[in-house]
């Protein structure tokens, strides 16, 4: 069974610090992604990488950096968390080297910065 | 202008009503488009593919407007568990990224 996993469901920060969120994946995908969601915003991709230690930037990298050392593993890094930043966090994977390939996402992660 | 854009309801119906609603994409060179179903506080799924020539999923049948820009999904004879978010999704170029609408929130009522 596919699967997808994030490191905490729901955190809690204070501005400045720094925070990291860990997705792993099970499936051996090439493919993972960062999103947050927002309320009436949708999904909005952060970074994705295709590759171990290859990483692009999405439609909103500013204040996030991304780390690939290992397949199954895709970390999202705040370097300074700030209050805008406070969103719903989805770390996603896919196999394909397509965007037509399914999106398996993970529960996601709460994030509130304080 | 959002690239992708949808009524974010919510649509309320009755169990075994027929429910549609509709999505607009900016980008006219989009390829690829799909419906997600995302349950409250769950992550969002794959529901289907939609085609050019549409396609039906049991009681979902999704139809694409090319000319129109836009995609659509039916539901007939609604269900208790259809209750969720219905998220519109779009390749707008050939590469990984896809682009997601706000949702459209549906609720199925005894």
């Amino acid at each position: 069974d596919v699967k997808v996993t994030q490191s905490s469901r729901y955190l809690v920060k204070r501005t400045g610090e720094k925070v990291f969120l860990e997705c792993v994946q099970d499936m051996d995908h090439e493919n993972m992604f960062w999103y947050r969601q927002d309320p009436g915003l949708g999904l909005r991709l952060i970074y994705f990488s295709y590759d171990v230690k290859m990483k692009e930037k999405g439609d909103i990298p500013e204040g996030y950096s991304v780390s690939r050392e290992k397949k199954e593993r895709f970390s999202l890094i705040l370097e300074s968390a700030s209050t805008n930043q406070t969103s719903m966090y989805l770390c996603a994977s896919t196999s394909g080297a397509t965007s037509t390939d399914t999106q398996y996402f993970g529960p996601g992660t709460r994030l509130t910065v304080l | 202008r959002k690239e992708v854009e949808q009524d974010p309801g919510p649509f309320n119906v009755p169990e075994g009503a027929t429910v549609a609603f509709n999505c607009t994409y900016s980008n006219s060179a989009s390829q690829s488009f799909f419906w997600y179903r995302q349950d409250c506080r769950k992550e969002p799924k794959l529901l289907m593919s939609v085609y050019s020539s549409g396609n039906e999923d049991g009681r979902f049948t999704a139809q694409l407007n090319r000319a129109s820009q836009y995609i659509s999904l039916l539901i007939r004879d609604s269900k208790l568990s259809d209750s969720a978010t219905y998220l519109c999704v779009v390749n707008i170029q050939s590469d990984y990224k896809l682009s997601f609408g706000a949702g459209t929130t549906v609720t199925v009522r005894a």
